[in-house]
């Protein structure tokens, strides 16, 4: 079945710590995001990425990295420089040009 | 820039009523618009798009959207809500970035 997978469901951090979260996507999409959802509000844009090797800010950037390595793949972490990272985090992708986008079930992450 | 204002944080309405969520949009080009729906500690699915054409959009779950281009909208509307219908509703806007308002919680009560 063709589809978008995240992985874990569920995750602690300590303060301090680095983690990474993954997302994989079969649907031979060339554009993939990253969002953060806070209870209560709507999703807000980290990370896109339109083409492999590449990818760019979007409005809350600071204290996240990423990378595509591989078409499939749009791995997020999350550094030590995010004061505020508990969150629930999404990741989708998409056609380019066409932006209905396809969602992943979601990564709840938690600073403990 | 473009940006999507959803109207109402919290819809409460009675099984079988009909139900009417807004949405607001602004945007200098030609946009597509898009309705998705998240059940609690899940991803958004897909409810309807409008994209170009009729100006009535038909989605699953009997949901159906209007865009207006005048009034700049693209209210969700279903005529009988169901209690499995409780749940987030996003409206985005896209022309070629997606921009999501900040979400109608659905509450259908018995």
């Amino acid at each position: 079945d063709g589809g978008i997978t995240q992985s874990p469901k569920y995750l602690f951090r300590k303060e301090g710590q680095n983690v990474t979260l993954s997302c994989e996507q079969n649907l031979n999409h060339d554009a993939m995001y990253w969002y953060r959802q806070d209870p209560g509000q709507g999703l807000r844009l980290i990370y896109y990425s339109q083409i492999v090797n590449d990818f760019q800010k979007g409005d809350i950037a600071e204290g996240y990295s990423v990378s595509r390595e591989k078409k499939e793949s749009f791995p997020l972490t999350v550094t030590s420089a995010q004061k505020n990272p508990t969150a629930f985090y999404l990741c989708a992708s998409s056609w380019l040009g066409y932006n209905e986008q396809f969602f992943g079930p979601g990564t709840r992450l938690t600073v403990l | 820039a473009q940006s999507v204002t959803q109207l109402d944080s919290q819809v409460p309405v009675f099984e079988e009523a009909p139900v009417e969520l807004r949405c607001n949009y602004s945007s200098s080009v030609s946009v597509y618009l898009f309705w998705y729906v998240q059940y609690p500690n899940q991803g958004l699915q897909l409810l309807l798009k409008y994209l170009s054409g009729s100006t009535l959009v038909k989605g699953i779950n009997g949901f159906e959207a209007e865009f207006n281009k005048s009034q700049t909208s693209f209210h969700l509307r279903k005529p009988s809500v169901h209690i499995s219908d409780t749940a987030e509703y996003f409206c985005a806007v896209s022309d070629g970035k997606s921009t999501f308002g900040d979400g109608t919680t659905l509450t259908v009560k018995p």
